[in-house]
């Protein structure tokens, strides 16, 4: 089945400064890439998504991007604001997605 | 507003008691799962369903069972608790499957003693 691997764990970043999450993934059939959001107490929430077909989508402030040649993936935060602190997964599939292990977010003002 | 729910939120239970997790949806999605989040290890599925009457073990499903008896229920049942299983428990739903956007319920935090 797939494999995803997120890095880093947890990432510090500065109030304004940018945030970079990467991923990587086993399978090369895998087309739909979703980046979700949790915070504390809460379930994950959507924030962005890549299909196979596209290298790149943005969204405001965030920006996903997709190398399929190296099965990566990366979640681009610019300007960070406080409330972009959580817990951020990745995913990854074809048939079913499969998560990554997530990275705590904090953003210190 | 269409929504997904769980109960209980809490949930402490001893080790060979069957526990269910009751997970329902209004949104009137076709697609349910069941996954558990634990530290270091994310998001990990334990079984899901496609429709009514149909259900498929996710990559942990041993110890855990679910029926789908209606579009808007899928209850996940702990046969017998065991330590292993403490864990918070997340239900979601999609209209199309596991490549759309799933809608994750609030959560259910399950302790085994």
């Amino acid at each position: 089945g797939e494999n995803v691997e997120q890095h880093p764990s947890t990432l510090s970043v500065q109030e304004g400064d940018s945030a970079v999450i990467k991923c990587t993934y086993s399978d090369s059939a895998s087309n739909y890439f979703p980046w979700y959001k949790q915070e504390l107490g809460k379930g994950p929430q959507l924030i962005i998504d890549i299909r196979s077909n596209v290298g790149e989508k943005k969204d405001q402030r965030i920006a996903v991007t997709l190398n399929k040649t190296a099965k990566h993936f990366s979640l681009h935060i610019t300007e960070t604001q406080p409330e972009d602190s959580a817990v951020y997964f990745c995913a990854g599939g074809y048939q079913k997605v499969t998560f990554g292990t997530g990275t705590k977010l904090q953003v210190i003002p | 507003d269409a929504e997904i729910t769980q109960s209980p939120r809490h949930k402490i239970t001893e080790t060979g008691r069957q526990v269910t997790l009751a997970c329902h949806q209004t949104w009137n999605h076709n697609n349910m799962f069941w996954y558990r989040q634990d530290l270091g290890h994310g998001l990990r599925l334990i079984h899901y369903s496609y429709g009514v009457q149909d259900t498929n073990k996710g990559e942990v499903s041993d110890g855990y069972s679910v029926s789908r008896s209606n579009t808007e229920d899928l209850p996940l049942t702990l046969e017998s608790a065991a330590s292993s299983q403490t864990s918070v428990y997340f239900c979601a739903s999609s209209l199309t499957g596991t490549r759309d956007e799933q809608f994750f319920g609030p959560g259910t935090r399950l302790t085994v003693l």
